[in-house]
């Protein structure tokens, strides 16, 4: 089983559809958890941090469920800038950075 | 501007040739990452170093080797060991190496494309 594990996708959704990503981890004593959002050949971009008590920020809101062991990001009222690739990054105890896969979202008009 | 600067930005090699990439950081950040990215896969650890003059394998380290002689340079060199070096490389650095914060975010420079002809 992989460390972090996330749906690859794609999500085709269509602007102003609401969508969710899931992202599992194996390790229970994971510190840290955040959300990097990567383009088409760029490199990835911090979008959030996730919080133990969730947090949003505008039309993005991630939580965290350490009993479940996974991690959502939510997105609102999509946009056509939306389309990217969503990577979950996990730090676990040691301090090493783990990544999923990505999953590819695809906004239409 | 702060930020990590990767070149060259793409590159062709010719089998059994090493390769060198670049990267640069005037982040004033300790710890500098290696990763490699294929189609569909997650970023995979190559190299790590939390401090100058200190360096640690990551996950798939064979094939390449690393350097940190100043605190701002943290290059890359693809040996002609590596079987299939064809891939998106990205240097990343953080301020240090480990926190329960959740402060220690990274910091990724705009990648280097190589491909192996």
């Amino acid at each position: 089983r992989k460390e972090v594990e996330q749906d690859p996708g794609p999500f085709n959704v269509p602007e102003g559809a609401t969508v969710a990503f899931n992202c599992t981890y194996s390790n229970s004593a994971s510190q840290s958890f955040f959300w990097y959002r990567q383009d088409c050949r760029k490199e990835p971009k911090l979008l959030m941090s996730v919080y133990s008590s969730g947090n949003e920020d505008g039309r993005f809101t991630a939580q965290l469920n350490r009993a479940s062991q996974y991690i959502s990001l939510l997105i609102r009222d999509s946009k056509l800038s939306d389309s990217a690739t969503y990577l979950c990054v996990v730090i676990n105890q040691g301090g090493k950075l783990i990544f999923g896969q990505g999953t590819e979202l695809s906004v239409k008009p | 501007d702060g930020g990590i600067t990767q070149s060259p930005k793409y590159l062709f090699r010719k089998e059994g040739q090493n390769v060198t990439l670049s990267c640069e950081q005037n982040l004033n950040h300790d710890a500098m990452y290696w990763y490699r990215q294929d189609p569909g896969q997650g970023l995979r650890l190559i190299y790590y170093s939390q401090i100058v003059n200190d360096f640690q394998k990551g996950d798939i380290a064979e094939g390449y080797s690393v350097s940190r002689e100043k605190k701002e340079s943290f290059p890359l060199t693809v040996t002609s060991a590596q079987k299939n070096p064809t891939a998106f490389y990205l240097c990343a650095s953080s301020p240090s190496w480990y926190t329960v914060s959740g402060a220690n975010v990274l910091t990724f420079g705009a990648g280097s494309r190589l491909t192996v002809l």
